[in-house]
């Protein structure tokens, strides 16, 4: 089945503590991005993956890293996360331009 | 202003009605998605187009690129259509989201 995964579905930390969101496809789509929504404010981009080893910044990526070491995988990692960063986050993939498909969503909230 | 525009914000109908969300945009673009958010948080993808108009089932999307519009029409509504519908125009893969229409269809 075609999917995206992520991991986990729902976290609580603390802030400061290192975590790793994980972002899967099975669908060797070259385009991966991350989103964040919050109340208010809708889906903003965070970071997105043209290829393998090619990132580049979305309109949000203050206090995030990611990276893209092969097709399937698109992690995101935050180093030192702050209660600012308490959101729903979504991975998704596609081909090159085509539709998005999203993974459930990652409930983060730090404390 | 906004770069995307959704009206309205939120919509309550009754089942079997027909349903238009509409999306304005400011900036350019190569293609404009209309997405469905469940009321679990899940995002679903219905639409991609470019141009013209798509139809799946008794979902229609429409675009009119000179304007800088988009709708997103539901013929016979049903209560589970209920959902938030997100309009996104990208270019190429940046893409920029409305807020959204909140959807409440009832039986």
């Amino acid at each position: 089945e075609a999917q995206v995964t992520q991991n986990p579905r729902y976290l609580i930390t603390v802030t400061g503590k290192k975590l790793t969101v994980t972002c899967s496809q099975n669908m060797n789509h070259e385009y991966m991005s991350w989103y964040r929504q919050d109340p208010g404010l809708g889906l903003r981009q965070i970071y997105y993956s043209m290829n393998v080893e090619v990132t580049d910044k979305g309109d949000v990526p203050e206090g995030y890293k990611v990276s893209r070491k092969e097709k399937r995988n698109f992690p995101l990692i935050l180093e030192s996360p702050s209660p600012n960063q308490t959101s729903l986050y979504f991975c998704a993939s596609s081909h090159t331009p085509d539709t998005q498909y999203f993974g459930p969503g990652t409930r983060l909230t730090v404390l | 202003k906004n770069e995307v525009e959704q009206s309205p914000q939120n919509l309550t109908a009754q089942e079997g009605e027909f349903i238009t969300i509409n999306c304005s945009y400011s900036v350019g673009i190569s293609a404009l998605h209309w997405l469905q958010q469940h009321p679990g948080g899940g995002i679903v993808s219905l639409f991609m187009l470019s141009s013209g108009k798509k139809k799946h089932g008794r979902l229609i999307a429409t675009i009119n690129i000179q304007e800088k519009h988009s709708s997103l029409h539901i013929t016979a509504s049903h209560p589970r259509d209920s959902a938030v519908y997100i309009c996104a125009p990208s270019d190429n893969n940046d893409m920029r989201f409305g807020a959204g229409t909140r959807l409440t269809v009832k039986p």
